[in-house]
C-alpha cells in the first residue's frame, strides 16, 4: 500500500499569508497526486490534478508542484475562504489520500 | 452539469448489510471516460477510498475492506450502489459517492481524481 503523509497537520496562518502544505507518498507515484479542499460539513472539493494542474473555476493563487514523493500545495495569498482542510490523494495505485491539514485562523 | 447524490438508510445494525445507492444526473454513467466511486469518511478523521467501479462492471476494492465490499451499477437507472457487510462501530462514516475520472497511465487505463462528489449521507452504526 501506498502511504500519504501531510505536514503540518494544523497551520496557523493569517489573511495575505502564503501558505505551503507537503504530501509525501512512501514510494514514487510520478504526477499521479491531486489536492482537496474540504470545509466543515461539505463534500471535499476538488483543486489541483495531475500534481499541478489547477482545476476550472479554481482561484489561481492555488498552485501545485512536485513529482516522485515529493509534492507541495501553495496559497500565494490566503483569503478569509480558504480556512478548510487540505487532502492530497495518490491515484497512483488504487487510492489512497492524506490525513489531512487544516488551515486555521492566527 | 453532472452531479451525484447519496441515498440509503442512515442507521444500521452491527453485524448488518450497510446499503447505499448513488443517483448520476446530467450525465450518463456509461460514459467510457469515467469511473464511479464510494470514498468514506468517520466522524472527524480523514478520507478513506472504498471502492470504484466501471460501466462494464469491473470493481476495484480497497484490500483492508475487499473482503466486505461490494459495488455494482445499473446502467438503466444510472446508479451505481455500495454493499458493506458485517458492518460495526468503527464504520460509522459520512459515505460519498463521487465521479472518477479515468487516465491512461503507461498505456493502460486507470482511476484518476474524483470529481464532483456528493454532498454524503451519514451512516450510523448502532443497535
Amino acid at each position: 500500500d501506498i502511504q500519504m503523509t501531510q505536514s503540518p497537520s494544523t497551520l496557523s496562518a493569517s489573511v495575505g499569508d502564503r501558505v505551503t502544505i507537503t504530501c509525501r507518498a512512501s514510494q514514487s507515484i510520478s504526477s499521479w497526486l491531486a489536492w482537496y479542499q474540504q470545509k466543515p460539513g461539505k463534500a471535499p472539493k476538488l483543486l489541483i490534478y495531475k500534481a499541478s494542474s489547477l482545476e476550472s473555476g479554481v482561484p489561481s493563487r492555488f498552485s501545485g508542484s512536485g513529482s516522485g514523493t515529493q509534492f507541495t500545495l501553495t496559497i500565494s495569498s490566503l483569503q478569509p475562504d480558504d480556512f478548510a482542510t487540505y487532502y492530497c490523494q495518490q491515484f497512483y495505485s488504487y487510492s489512497t489520500f492524506g490525513q489531512g491539514t487544516k488551515v486555521e485562523i492566527k | 452539469q453532472l452531479q451525484v447524490q447519496e441515498s440509503g438508510p442512515g442507521l444500521v445494525k452491527p453485524s448488518e448489510t450497510l446499503s447505499l445507492t448513488c443517483t448520476v444526473s446530467g450525465g450518463s454513467i456509461s460514459s467510457s471516460r469515467y469511473y464511479w466511486g464510494w470514498i468514506r469518511q468517520p466522524p472527524g478523521k480523514g478520507l478513506e477510498w472504498i471502492g470504484t467501479i466501471y460501466y462494464s462492471g469491473s470493481t476495484y476494492y480497497n484490500p483492508s475492506l475487499k473482503s466486505r465490499v461490494t459495488i455494482s451499477v445499473d446502467t438503466s437507472k444510472n446508479q451505481f450502489s455500495l454493499k458493506l457487510s458485517s458492518v460495526t462501530a468503527a464504520d460509522t462514516a459520512v459515505y460519498y459517492c463521487a465521479r472518477r475520472m479515468g487516465i491512461t497511465i503507461f498505456g493502460v487505463v486507470a482511476e484518476g481524481w474524483f470529481d464532483p462528489w456528493g454532498q454524503g449521507t451519514l451512516v450510523t452504526v448502532s443497535s
